[in-house]
C-alpha cells in the first residue's frame, strides 16, 4: 500500500530534550516536506526537500532541522524543543518533475506536546 | 508571496443540502494550481479536488465542484447532497507552477470547519 508513515503518532516531552520525528514514504517520491498545523493558522511549511541531500526552508523553519540522506526518509529534528513547538505535525511527499499539480500524500500526523 | 484566505471559520449544513465554502487568494503568478483538502476528525489530510489555473472549465469530482474565477482570484468549493461523512475541516491551498525550488510549496488557508447536521 502506498503510504507516508510517521512515528511517533503522539509525543509528550519536556523543554530542551532533543527529539526526532521520523517520516518514511514507499512511493519513490522525490519531494518531501514537513508542515505544522495550529488552530486558526492552517498548515504552514517548515522544511522541504526536492531530493536526496537537497533541503530548503519553508515558512517557519526556526527551531527545526531536517536531513535527507535517503530518498524514502525525511526526519524532523527538534534540537531543543520549546512549548511554542507544541503542534500537530504532518509529513508529505509527492512525485517530482515539472508537474506541480502532482498530488501530495500526507502522513497521519504527529501530535507533539512540549511541557 | 502568495496568501490564501478562507473567510468562514465555521459553517453548518443540513444533510442532503448544498453548501459552498469560500476561498480567495492573492498572487502575481499567472500559472498555478489550487486545491481543496479535507481533514476529518481522524486528522488525515485528503485531497478533495484540484484545479489548474490555465483551465477555464471548473473541476468536478462527484458531489464536489469548484467555482474558479481567475480574475477575481476566487476558488469556492460546492458540496452537493451533503452527507454526515462530509463533516470535517476544509483547507484551500495554492501552488504556483514553476520548475524552480519554490514550485513545491503549498500555501494553505486557515480552514473552514464544516458540520453536517442530520
Amino acid at each position: 500500500e502506498a503510504q507516508v508513515t510517521q512515528n511517533p503518532r503522539y509525543l509528550i516531552t519536556v523543554t530542551g530534550k532533543k527529539l526526532t520525528v521520523t517520516c518514511s514514504q514507499n512511493m519513490n517520491h522525490e519531494y518531501m516536506s514537513w508542515y505544522r498545523q495550529d488552530p486558526g493558522l492552517g498548515l504552514r511549511q517548515i522544511y522541504y526537500s526536492m531530493n536526496v541531500e537537497v533541503t530548503d526552508k519553508g515558512d517557519v523553519p526556526e527551531g527545526y532541522k531536517v536531513s535527507r540522506k535517503e530518498k524514502r526518509n525525511f526526519p524532523l529534528i527538534l534540537e531543543s524543543p520549546s512549548p511554542n513547538q507544541t503542534s500537530l505535525y504532518f509529513c508529505a511527499s509527492r512525485r517530482g518533475g515539472t508537474y506541480s499539480y502532482n498530488e501530495q500524500f500526507f502522513g497521519p500526523g504527529t501530535r507533539l506536546t512540549v511541557l | 508571496a502568495q496568501t490564501v484566505t478562507q473567510s468562514q471559520p465555521e459553517m453548518s449544513v443540513q444533510e442532503a443540502e448544498t453548501v459552498t465554502l469560500s476561498c480567495t487568494y492573492d498572487t502575481s503568478e499567472n500559472n498555478y494550481y489550487l486545491f481543496w483538502y479535507k481533514q476529518p476528525p481522524s486528522r488525515q489530510m485528503i485531497l478533495v479536488i484540484r484545479q489548474e489555473a490555465y483551465k477555464q472549465q471548473n473541476a468536478t469530482e462527484n458531489r464536489f465542484s469548484v467555482n474558479f474565477q481567475k480574475a477575481a482570484k476566487s476558488f469556492s468549493l460546492k458540496i452537493s447532497d451533503s452527507q454526515l461523512g462530509d463533516t470535517a475541516m476544509y483547507f484551500c491551498a495554492f501552488m504556483k507552477h514553476s520548475t524552480g525550488a519554490g514550485s513545491y510549496q503549498l500555501t494553505f488557508g486557515k480552514g473552514t470547519k464544516l458540520s453536517v447536521i442530520p
